[in-house]
């Protein structure tokens, strides 16, 4: 079954205590993402990547970091994680970037306390 | 640079009754349009895109959008409202110049969708 998956699907931690968050595609996809969605203010852009070993900010990108090794794998990295980083994450994945179609991922609730 | 405004928060209607959504964006450059739908705990799943093609777009579950240029606009529509469409409906655009994306989506802040019986 072609998806987007994410884990863990939900994460309590601490300040400053360093983590990530997996996301793998089995869609031979080029293009993947990340994604913060908070209330009333929708999906925002965190890292994006056109390729393996090209990665871009998008627009919120301070706090995080990712890398693209492989293709179908694509890590968010919380260095030191604050409370300002409580989310939810989607990880998303398209064969191209426009006019190609994003597939999500089922999201990650993070918690930072 | 890009930036997208739902212009409504929340939509309530009956069951039956049209919907409209309302979008509109700003893009420096030919802009790929999207709508996203999420229903509640779900992640998101693609309505219909726009791609400089035609400009009335149809999207699964019946609705559609129109891209109105000179409006600036690619609101949401649909002829009937059915219970399941109660969700959050996002409309994102993507810039596209020369055949090279920018890479960069930028999402509305949602609205929320509420149909009542």
């Amino acid at each position: 079954e072609a998806q987007v998956t994410q884990n863990p699907r939900y994460l309590i931690t601490v300040t400053g205590k360093k983590l990530t968050v997996t996301c793998s595609q089995n869609m031979n996809h080029e293009y993947m993402s990340w994604y913060r969605q908070d209330p009333g203010l929708g999906l925002r852009q965190i890292y994006y990547s056109m390729n393996v070993e090209v990665t871009d900010k998008g627009d919120v990108p301070e706090g995080y970091k990712v890398s693209r090794k492989e293709k179908r794998n694509f890590p968010l990295i919380l260095e030191s994680p604050s409370p300002n980083q409580t989310s939810l994450y989607f990880c998303a994945s398209s064969l191209s970037l426009s006019p190609y179609e994003q597939y999500f991922g089922p999201g990650t609730r993070l918690t930072v306390t | 640079a890009q930036s997208v405004t739902q212009l409504d928060s929340h939509v309530s209607v009956s069951e039956g009754t049209p919907v409209l959504l309302r979008c509109n964006y700003s893009s420096s450059y030919s802009p790929s349009l999207f709508w996203y739908v999420q229903h509640p705990n779900k992640g998101l799943q693609l309505l219909l895109k726009y791609t400089s093609a035609a400009t009335l777009v149809k999207g699964i579950n019946g609705f559609e959008a129109e891209f109105k240029k000179s409006e600036t606009s690619f609101h949401l529509t649909k002829p009937s409202a059915h219970m399941s469409d109660a969700a959050e409906y996002f409309c994102v655009v993507s810039e596209w110049a020369g055949g090279t994306s920018y890479g960069k989506l930028t999402f509305g802040q949602g609205t929320i969708l509420t149909v009542h019986p």
